[in-house]
């Protein structure tokens, strides 16, 4: 099993440019997360969605948009980027589990710079 | 407003030390994660506790959920090199699915 890829690795993009960061996973997980982390920081919520349709937003969704149309993908989409968007993306993916938390598994990261 | 505070926010020690990372906050949550995150990777998964004064080990690692549920602790015992890496608490509460991550400690061990 690949768990959880993400592309690209790594981008720039100019102020005012759009794009869209990809996130899949095989493990058949109904919960999915887009979280941002700066230098030397932990991670911040963006959006997360608890299964294909739906979705809501973290702590920091200004910027950034999200779409779950199948349980396997859950992308990102940040339109006219600004600098304060520079930061590493992570996605992650956990199984449904009642009462506790499960277990997140994370992507290898998007690095992002906007200049 | 950050509502998983950890302390210290760095770290560094020799090989063989003993430290402890604390991960506090003013709310309850129903269970709490660590992590542990490398240079350019994820974090990955290292205890869940889910019990007011649950503690769990894991080889030189002990996990401590407070009693009320609002804080934690992660003691390493004769750290070693591969112990190096970002340490991260994320709590979860009841009937929400989203995950709060504390501010992070960046532990260093020196050889």
């Amino acid at each position: 099993n690949a768990g959880v890829t993400q592309t690209p690795k790594f981008r720039i993009l100019k102020i005012g440019q759009s794009m869209t960061l990809q996130c899949t996973q095989d493990m058949n997980h109904n919960y999915m997360y887009w979280y941002r982390q700066d230098p030397g920081m932990g991670l911040k919520l963006i959006y997360y969605s608890v299964g294909a349709g739906i979705t809501d937003k973290g702590e920091v969704p200004n910027g950034y948009n999200v779409s779950r149309s199948t349980t396997e993908d859950f992308p990102l989409r940040l339109e006219l980027a600004a600098p304060s968007q520079t930061s590493v993306y992570f996605c992650a993916s956990s199984e449904a589990r009642t009462g506790v938390l499960g277990e997140q598994y994370f992507g290898p990261g998007t690095r992002l710079t906007v200049t | 407003t950050q509502l998983l505070e950890q302390s210290p926010q760095f770290l560094s020690i020799q090989e063989g030390e003993n430290l402890t990372v604390y991960c506090n906050s003013s709310s309850v949550f129903s269970s709490l994660q660590w992590y542990r995150q490398e240079p350019g990777e994820g974090p990955v998964l290292l205890v869940t506790v889910v019990t007011g004064g649950e503690v769990k080990k894991l080889k030189r690692l002990t996990f401590q959920f407070g009693d009320a549920r609002k804080d934690s602790s992660l003691h390493i015992t004769a750290a070693q090199p591969g112990d190096t890496g970002l340490y991260l608490c994320a709590g979860g509460r009841l009937g929400t699915y989203k995950y709060i991550f504390g501010t992070g400690t960046r532990l260093k061990v020196l050889a």
